[in-house]
């Protein structure tokens, strides 16, 4: 059975600070694996969808990479913000399969 | 944005009756998916549906049923609702590779 890790749970950062959101999963035979961003009370949104075949996509300040042997993803947000604050999620897509599993997300804090 | 809306938003009922959410999508995808999110565990599949009544389940099923009648719209009935089931629901498609989601419904059972 796939298992979506993230740590940290939560992560405080003072603005401008480069940093690196980690998800881990069990089984490598993955589809592809996707990043959201959920604000409170919202629902969420994709923000970056690696294909198994890919090593990274960028959109933005947003880097992400993929490292499928190892069962490892990063998110790297550049130059953070306070309206970066929200809680990442990543989700990967088993190959065969059209359901995601989900990590239990980290909460990202941007301070002023 | 997929054009997904949730009914009701927020929802207050009693342990023991049954609770039907609605989904709806305008955009003519094929897959949807209902999703259940909770503090400690995250989002997790309630039940999914890859076309007109075709439905399966997902990891959380049980004391969950679903339909869908219409391509646009995908109904998540709590057949006895208990507390247990006290969480944020939502809504979800897949256009392509990409996953979009509702904005949520809020449901408390007392």
């Amino acid at each position: 059975k796939q298992e979506v890790t993230q740590i940290p749970a939560a992560l405080s950062v003072p603005e401008g600070e480069n940093l690196v959101l980690n998800c881990s999963f069990t089984d490598s035979a993955i589809y592809n694996l996707q990043w959201f961003r959920q604000d409170p009370g919202k629902g969420l949104t994709s923000l970056l969808l690696i294909q198994s075949s890919q090593r990274e996509q960028t959109s933005g300040r947003l880097n992400a990479s993929l490292d499928k042997s190892s069962g490892r993803s990063t998110l790297y947000i550049a130059a953070s913000q306070p309206g970066d604050s929200a809680t990442y999620l990543c989700a990967v897509r088993q190959g065969g399969s059209e359901k995601l599993v989900f990590g239990k997300g980290t909460k990202l804090t941007v301070n002023p | 944005d997929a054009g997904i809306t949730q009914s009701p938003r927020h929802k207050v009922t009693e342990t023991g009756t049954p609770v039907t959410l609605r989904c709806h999508q305008t955009e003519n995808h094929r897959y949807m998916y209902w999703y259940r999110q909770d503090p400690g565990h995250g989002l997790r599949l309630i039940h999914y549906s890859y076309g007109v009544k075709d439905t399966d389940k997902g990891e959380v099923s049980d004391g969950y049923s679903v339909s869908r009648s219409k391509t646009e719209d995908f109904l998540l009935t709590l057949e006895s609702a208990t507390s247990s089931q006290t969480s944020v629901y939502f809504c979800a498609t897949t256009l392509g590779e990409t996953q979009y989601f509702g904005p949520g419904t809020r449901l408390l059972v007392l």
